[in-house]
């Protein structure tokens, strides 16, 4: 079974330029997660799609941060405009359902530098 | 012995010693609780969890432990190989909330 696959690998910006990241989920996992893991630390949860529905966005950045899963499939993640501190390894995630005890298959993350 | 290294406390070991990596997670409502393990340059990846209404639950080479009294989670590796050097996470959720992922620990093992 093919695992969650994440594009690009690797990313380096200048600040205040845009940048996204792509996500294609594990087939017939309805729930998509993003997450951010700063170099150190765990991941913390951006955002969470139930199919093309958002279930939890409350951690966003929203005034920079953008994402969407439009036919409820493979999900991109934008930045726009970058900060110094959004360096950090982008990691996507998915589930069969949103349930408590589904487990969870993150993707290999995309490393964002923001120079 | 522990050390604190690059922003992640380190456990060293020597294979086929046994590991514990020990975790305090903040929510005493938290009800689930899961190990983590990450490799370089990859994705998290689940080792074993437990639900709250258990204190102990086995899986091949690892054990959890779960201690709801002083909030506080350990991961037991038997025999531990340098195939197990990696940072583990815990990771807890309360009801239906999210994951919330606790701090990192470098597991090094050396032949």
């Amino acid at each position: 079974e093919a695992g969650v696959a994440q594009s690009p690998r690797y990313k380096i910006i200048e600040k205040r330029q845009s940048v996204a990241f792509w996500c294609n989920p594990i087939s017939g996992h309805a729930t998509l997660y993003w997450y951010q893991q700063i170099l150190g630390q765990g991941p913390k949860l951006l955002i969470q799609f139930q199919n093309n529905g958002v279930v939890d966005d409350s951690q966003l950045p929203k005034d920079r941060f953008s994402a969407e899963r439009l036919k409820g499939v493979d999900s991109t993640l934008k930045i726009q405009p970058a900060k110094l501190e959004d360096s950090a390894v982008y990691l996507c995630a998915s589930s069969l359902g949103g349930s408590t005890y589904n487990e969870q298959f993150f993707g290999p993350g995309t490393r964002l530098t923001v120079l | 012995g522990e050390s604190v290294g690059l922003h992640l406390p380190t456990l060293s070991v020597q294979e086929g010693d046994n590991s514990i990596i020990n975790c305090a997670y903040s929510n005493s409502a938290s009800d689930y609780f899961i190990w983590y393990k990450q490799e370089s340059g990859k994705g998290p990846q689940f080792i074993i969890d437990i639900r709250s209404n258990m204190d102990k639950r086995q899986g091949q080479r690892v054990t959890v432990l779960l201690n709801k009294t002083v909030k506080h989670l350990s991961l037991q590796i038997a025999a531990t190989q340098p195939g197990d050097s990696a940072v583990y996470f815990c990771a807890e959720r309360w009801g239906y909330s999210t994951l919330t992922f606790g701090k990192g620990t470098m597991l090094l093992v050396s032949p």
